[in-house]
């Protein structure tokens, strides 16, 4: 079974400039959610999205933006980048239904991150 | 919102000894607690978790307990190794959250041989 897969590994922009990262979750599960991984704040919830619609999202500005698509893919994408937005930017899937929360199937799955430098 | 502390950052044992990492939580409505450890470089990964219900946990070397009404938890090790080595995050989720977490600061475990 395929893990949770994140693309591109690495990348290096510029300010001003955007980006758009890509996530697969696992087969199945239909619940992804994005973090911010960075040595001064730690993991840091960006948002959680879930059959296509985002249901929670975390303290973040609103250049950061996602969506998922209806094979439970998703996309987050920084607009206007700042060098404080370095940092490894990772996601995590899960079915997501309340079945398994309640059950206590509910478990997150990372993916290997995407790495951002801003310069 | 959910508020999560642990200690301590930095945890320094020698191979074999127990190590204890705690973590306290604010939000009461919080029920589940996963632990996961990262190693350089790579990706978060799960290695125990609780739910409210439940007070303690064990698999294998590695048990957590949780205390609902003080509200905190505990990650013990026991017969530390060296592979054991590695950044410690505890995590809170609860209500209707569920890719949600909240997670702690971290904790630098370094088992010497």
């Amino acid at each position: 079974k395929a893990g949770v897969t994140q693309t591109p590994r690495y990348l290096i922009k510029t300010r001003g400039q955007q980006v758009t990262l890509s996530c697969s979750p696992i087969s199945g599960h239909r619940s992804v959610s994005w973090y911010q991984q960075t040595p001064g704040q730690g993991l840091q919830f960006l948002f959680e999205y879930f059959s296509e619609t985002q249901r929670n999202k975390g303290n973040f500005p609103g250049r950061f933006s996602g969506r998922q698509f209806s094979n439970s893919r998703s996309e987050m994408n920084v607009s206007t980048l700042e060098l404080g937005d370095s940092a490894l930017y990772l996601c995590a899937s899960t079915r997501g239904n309340l079945r398994d929360r309640e059950s206590g199937a509910n478990v997150l799955t990372f993916g290997a991150g995407s790495r951002l430098t801003v310069l | 919102g959910e508020n999560v502390e642990q200690h301590p950052s930095t945890l320094s044992v020698q191979e074999g000894d127990s190590a204890v990492i705690k973590c306290t939580y604010s939000d009461s409505a919080s029920n589940y607690f996963p632990w996961y450890k990262q190693e350089l470089g790579k990706r978060p990964q799960l290695i125990i978790d609780i739910r409210s219900n439940v007070g303690e946990k064990k698999d294998q070397r590695i048990a957590v307990t949780l205390n609902k009404t003080a509200k905190h938890f505990s990650l013990h090790i026991t017969e530390t190794q060296p592979e054991d080595s590695a950044v410690y995050f505890c995590a809170a989720a609860g209500g209707t959250s569920y890719g949600k977490l909240t997670f702690g600061q971290g904790t630098i475990l370094t088992v010497h041989p």
